[in-house]
C-alpha cells in the first residue's frame, strides 16, 4: 500500500523568503509519480509539478522546485520568493505507473506568508 | 470551459435522503476520478473510470455509493439514504491516460452537508 507523510501541519514564512514543505513516501511499485497540488481557501485543486521515480533530475516549474532523494524517499516542495498569494494548504501525492494510477494524498502543510 | 465542471457547487441535504453529483471533465481526457474529501483532511479516493468503464471502485465506503459514466464523459456519483458522516468536499479530477507526466486535474468540488 502506498502512504504519503507530510509533518508539518502549519508553517509561518517572511513574504519573499524560501520555504522548504517536507514529504516522504512509501511504495513497493518501482514506477511511480509524485505530485504537488496547491488548494487556496476557495477549494479548488491546483497542480503544481510531477517527478517521475525515474527521472535523473529535480523537477522545476517556476518558482516551484521539487527536492527528490529517492533512496531517502523524500519529496519536498520548495517555494523561492514567496509571495502573499502562496498562502494556502499544499497536499503530496503519489501515484502507481508513473502517475496513470489514484492519486494517494497526504494530510497537507497550511501555509501562511506573512507581509 | 476548459476546466474540469462540478455541480451543484453547494448541495444541503436531509439524512436518508439521496443526492446526485455531477463531473463534467476536460474533453478528450479518457481517465476520470472521484475523491472525498474531509474537512481538515487530504481527498480519499472513490473510484476510477477509463471512459465508460469503472475500473476501480475499491473506495466507495458503502454500496450506499454509485459512479457511472455511461457515455465515457459526463459522470454522476450517487448518494442514497444520506448519512451524516456522509458530509464532505467531493472532488472529480480528470486526466489523459498513458502519458508520463499528466497530472489529474481537478473541479472545484461539491461541498455536500447532511443535516
Amino acid at each position: 500500500a502506498q502512504k504519503i507523510t507530510q509533518t508539518q501541519p502549519g508553517m509561518f514564512v517572511q513574504e519573499k523568503e524560501a520555504v522548504t514543505l517536507d514529504c516522504t513516501y512509501d511504495t513497493s511499485d518501482p514506477s511511480y509519480g509524485l505530485f504537488w497540488y496547491k488548494q487556496p481557501s476557495s477549494g479548488e485543486m491546483i497542480f503544481l509539478i510531477y517527478q517521475g521515480s525515474y527521472d535523473q533530475q529535480n523537477a522545476t516549474e517556476g518558482r516551484y522546485s521539487l527536492n527528490f532523494q529517492k533512496a531517502r524517499k523524500s519529496a519536498n516542495l520548495v517555494i523561492s520568493a514567496s509571495q502573499l498569494g502562496d498562502s494556502a494548504m499544499y497536499f503530496c501525492a503519489m501515484s502507481e505507473n508513473f502517475g496513470n494510477e489514484k492519486l494517494t494524498f497526504g494530510t497537507g502543510t497550511r501555509l501562511t506568508i506573512i507581509p | 470551459g476548459a476546466g474540469v465542471s462540478q455541480s451543484p457547487r453547494y448541495k444541503v441535504a436531509k439524512r436518508g435522503q439521496d443526492v446526485a453529483l455531477r463531473c463534467d471533465p476536460i474533453s478528450g481526457h479518457v481517465s476520470l476520478f472521484w475523491y472525498q474529501q474531509a474537512l481538515g483532511q487530504g481527498p480519499e479516493f472513490l473510484t476510477y473510470f477509463q471512459n465508460e468503464a469503472q475500473l476501480d471502485k475499491s473506495g466507495l465506503p458503502s454500496d450506499r455509493f454509485f459512479a457511472e459514466r455511461p457515455e465515457g464523459s459526463v459522470s454522476t456519483l450517487k448518494i442514497q439514504r444520506t448519512q451524516q458522516e456522509d458530509s464532505a468536499v467531493y472532488l472529480c479530477a480528470s486526466s489523459s491516460v498513458g502519458q508520463r507526466n499528466q497530472p489529474q486535474h481537478f473541479g472545484d468540488g461539491t461541498r455536500l452537508s447532511i443535516l
